[in-house]
């Protein structure tokens, strides 16, 4: 299958662990980006990697988040000292770089719960 | 930021009716993608229609970009059809595409 892939598909973690979320997007795209959906809502943007580069990150990523991208390809979520206000579903998408165009595709999801 | 204002909120069929989902912008967009989110929760991409209309099956989808909003046409409805089904789309004036998404529209479709 050569579409976004996202591991854990499921995570049930205590209040202060450390958790690791981890996105393959489709081969050949280079633009990356983390959703957060949470119950009832719509997905809301927290990064955007174009290539290894984090571009722009959102107000919702507090210090407990970082994103990376090593080598360009996948790239990892890591929420440290997770609370209970961190409990939603992490969305991958990636998309091919063509100016301000192209169409974005999501991954099955991360779901995150914190106990 | 831009808006993104979806109605219905909730919508319920009987199977083999047709419907129609309307998502308005606060400001001009590009890059507009309907999604269907099913009950695993992957979005799953139904159409990336910036301007015009496109057909696939019993969907379709119009966007008039100069009048900041986009329909999307469920025609003989199936509960398979069931799910949210979520608008979203990014500033035109932006240097990238960070979708920004509507609330969603909830459809259940009966037996």
């Amino acid at each position: 299958d050569t579409g976004v892939s996202q591991d854990p598909r499921h995570k049930i973690t205590k209040r202060g662990q450390n958790v690791t979320f981890r996105c393959d997007p489709i081969s050949e795209h280079n633009r990356l980006y983390w959703y957060r959906q949470t119950l009832g809502q719509g997905p809301e943007f927290l990064t955007y990697f174009q290539n290894e580069a984090q571009l722009e990150k959102s107000r919702l990523l507090s210090d407990r988040f970082s994103a990376e991208r090593p080598k360009g390809s996948f790239s990892t979520l890591e929420i440290q000292r997770t609370e209970q206000g961190d409990s939603a579903m992490y969305l991958c998408a990636s998309s091919l770089l063509q100016g301000s165009t192209g169409e974005l595709f999501f991954g099955e999801g991360s779901r995150l719960t914190v106990l | 930021g831009i808006q993104v204002e979806q109605s219905p909120p909730d919508l319920i069929l009987q199977e083999g009716a047709n419907s129609t989902l309307r998502c308005n912008f606060s400001d001009s967009v590009n890059n507009l993608q309907w999604f269907h989110q099913n009950p695993w929760g992957q979005l799953i991409n139904l159409f990336y229609i910036p301007s015009g209309t496109k057909q696939n099956g019993r969907l379709s989808a119009t966007t008039v970009a100069t009048e900041r909003y986009s329909l999307l046409y469920i025609s003989s409805s199936q509960t398979t059809d069931s799910g949210v089904y979520f608008c979203a789309g990014t500033l035109f004036s932006g240097g990238y595409n960070k979708l920004i998404f509507g609330a969603g529209t909830r459809l259940a479709v009966h037996p």
